[in-house]
């Protein structure tokens, strides 16, 4: 059983641009969430996705947007990047049927901004 | 809204010496807590987990026990080594929270031998 998966692994943006990154979450999820940390600091929550609506939200700005899938993957765009963007991307996973509200998180992608 | 509060780093020990790591939070509801490692370039490990008041959640050695009472969740571990060297984070999840997961800033743990 494949845990949450992400992709890419590192990526590296210019100022200005726009980065999608994207998660497969664990088999029988239907939930996808997604933090940013920034190094040194805890996880902090971005947005939460379940049948293909946000449906909870964090302090973040509009320039973060997302998607969710029939397959409930999920993407993160990230719009007009900033040098403060650079961290690593998190997303997790989660079911609705978890008594313990438990989240399953995969590996992060990391992303520098120059 | 909901919080969580955990020492501030790093905790340098020396091999086998006893580990304490304190934290608190703060919740509405009746959340469940956990314990998350972080080891140098990777993403989180879920180390242990308590979904009510009084459960002990244990994993690898390390232990934590529920309180309500103290709205506490430290962790612990008897004898440490330098594999758990790494940033552990404290976080809570609740229903209200909808499985939104609150986190702690962390406390790095140096082991040395």
């Amino acid at each position: 059983d494949a845990g949450v998966t992400q992709s890419p692994t590192h990526l590296i943006k210019t100022r200005g641009q726009q980065v999608t990154l994207r998660c497969s979450p664990k088999s029988g999820h239907d939930t996808v969430s997604w933090y940013q940390q920034a190094l040194g600091q805890g996880p902090q929550f971005i947005f939460q996705y379940y049948e293909e609506e946000e449906r909870q939200r964090g302090n973040f700005p509009d320039r973060f947007s997302g998607h969710q899938f029939p397959n409930y993957s999920s993407e993160l765009n990230v719009n007009a990047l900033l040098l403060g963007d650079s961290a690593l991307y998190l997303c997790a996973s989660s079911s609705k049927w978890t008594s313990s509200w438990e989240q399953y998180f995969g590996p992060g992608t990391r992303l520098t901004v120059t | 809204g909901n919080s969580v509060t955990q020492m501030e780093g790093p905790v340098t020990l020396s091999e086998e010496a006893f580990l304490t790591i304190n934290c608190t939070y703060t919740a509405t509801g009746y959340p469940s807590l956990f314990w998350y490692v972080q080891y140098p370039g990777e993403g989180l490990q879920l180390l242990l987990k308590a979904t009510k008041a009084d459960d002990k959640g244990s994993n690898k050695g390390f232990e934590a026990t529920y309180r309500k009472e103290t709205t506490s969740f430290h962790l612990e571990k008897g004898s440490v080594q330098v594999s758990d060297s790494a940033v552990y984070f404290c976080a809570l999840s609740d229903r209200g929270g909808g499985f939104k997961t609150i986190f702690g800033a962390g406390t790095r743990l140096f082991v040395k031998a």
